[in-house]
């Protein structure tokens, strides 16, 4: 992740509609990928992951776009709740050799707010 | 149930006066990590662990200790806290080296340093 001042984005939208929410990393090394979603007053929760060999992902509602050209990420979050109203970080790993990852370095966050 | 817990959850401190916060995970979960979260600064990793008796530095470890003797507890020490040190810390513990699958978040402790 990087950090873009010390404004968080902010998205707004209304109940139902799909939410997209971006990231840009640094690093190009990075070949691990997650999208946290942190609820007021609690500590952050993982939504989804993605590693660099692929570019999309799909959960639950949401899917996770990789475009490692441009060093971006994206989530998308279909049929938007009022509970999804949260702050939204990426992140990004870098793998140690072979299969094993030691630091985590965390986008800014972006506030999402979903209006009923 | 499956937690990762913190304490104290808050604390008020002079500069110059150690302390420990604790962190500890029932999950036997091999990663630990000590993260601060600023405003407009996002989560910052402070230390990570791999294992036990295996730590490494993270973004931000100045002023920062930590120590993992027993694969459970992750305490971060601050030997001589400023105030540059407010703010909110999260442990936080997964189970692969290998892979993120999920990593677990304790509630978090709010250090105000005056």
């Amino acid at each position: 992740g990087e950090s873009v001042g010390l404004h968080l984005p902010t998205l707004s939208v209304q109940e139902g509609d799909n939410s997209i929410i971006n990231c840009a990393y640094s690093n190009s090394a990075s070949d691990y990928f997650i999208w946290y979603k942190q609820e007021s007053g609690k500590g952050p929760q993982f939504i989804i992951d993605i590693r660099s060999n692929m570019d999309k992902r799909q959960g639950q509602r949401v899917t996770v776009l990789l475009n490692k050209t441009v060093k971006h990420l994206s989530l998308q979050i279909a049929a938007t709740q009022p509970g999804d109203s949260a702050v939204y970080f990426c992140a990004d790993a870098l793998s140690l050799g072979g299969t094993s990852y030691g630091k985590l370095t965390f986008g800014q966050g972006t506030i999402l707010t979903v209006h009923p | 149930e499956a937690q990762v817990t913190q304490n104290p959850r808050y604390l008020i401190t002079v500069t110059g006066k150690k302390l420990t916060v604790t962190c500890s995970q029932n999950m036997n979960h091999e990663y630990m990590s000590w993260y601060r979260q600023d405003p407009g600064l996002g989560l910052r990793q402070i230390y990570y662990s791999m294992n036990v008796e295996v730590t490494d530095k993270g973004d931000v470890p100045e002023g920062y200790k930590v120590s993992r003797k027993e694969k459970r507890n992750f305490p971060l020490i601050l030997e001589s806290p400023s105030p540059n040190q407010t703010s909110l810390y999260f442990c936080a513990s997964s189970f692969r080296r290998t892979g993120w699958d999920e990593q677990y978040f304790g509630p978090g402790t709010r250090l105000t340093v005056t």
